[in-house]
């Protein structure tokens, strides 16, 4: 199974902050990489696809980049409603695994 | 846009098999694959499989003996049924609708249900 692992898995912004988010895979591949947001006692909503590709309807300081190993979700300026925690997922190969999560709190 | 919502009992005792029905509403059954995926409480994301509409699935390994899941396309549901459970299956378990990017030649789950938590004990 490839291993999905993100750093940091937690971390402290204030309004206005950039944010980066890092997910690392055990096994390279392209860009089968997504991300979701999930905000407390709600499904998880899909924010970028293909590592890099922003979903319908998802604000533009969502951006994401990446490729092989290593791939990065920023926030460019972190709003009130971003407080969540985020999951980068592979689909690249089975089974598809999620990260652990990083969880974007309130400074 | 598709609407997902799981149903299905809250509580399961252990060795039994757990049971959840995803409604789906706003999208055509047969144009998506469906995957479960679970979260226990305080862990990661799992991805259980996924089904389509002809039959089609894909599990994972971890799970492979104990699951089935299924399409009833006169009901719009989708299935999942996970059999001898033990506490370590308790978790929120969601239903999502599986896109494939022609572009990039990948999957993405583009729409979730709520959500359906299941607690094993007995």
């Amino acid at each position: 199974d490839i291993q999905m692992t993100q750093s940091p898995s937690s971390l402290s912004a204030s309004v206005g902050d950039r944010v980066t988010i890092s997910c690392r895979a055990s096994q390279s591949f392209s860009i089968n990489l997504n991300w979701y947001q999930q905000k407390p006692g709600k499904a998880p909503e899909l924010l970028i696809y293909a590592a890099s590709s922003l979903q319908s309807g998802v604000p533009l300081r969502f951006s994401g980049s990446g490729s092989g190993t290593e791939f990065t979700l920023t926030i460019s300026s972190l709003q009130p409603e971003d407080f969540a925690t985020y999951f980068c997922q592979q689909t690249y190969s089975y089974p598809w695994t999620f990260g652990q999560g990083t969880k974007v709190e309130i400074k | 846009q598709v609407q997902l919502e799981e149903s299905g009992p809250g509580l399961v005792k252990p060795s039994e098999t757990l049971s959840l029905t995803c409604s789906v509403s706003g999208g055509s059954i047969s144009s998506y694959y469906w995957s479960w995926i679970r979260q226990a409480p305080g862990k990661a994301l799992e991805w259980i499989g996924f089904v389509y509409y002809s039959g089609g699935h894909n599990y994972n390994p971890s799970l492979k003996s104990r699951v089935t899941m299924s399409v009833d396309t006169s009901k719009n549901q989708v299935s999942l049924k996970l059999s001898s459970v033990t506490a370590a299956d308790t978790a929120v378990y969601y239903c999502a609708s599986q896109s494939w990017s022609r572009s990039y030649r990948m999957y993405y789950f583009d729409y979730w249900g709520q959500g359906s938590l299941v607690t094993v004990s007995s």
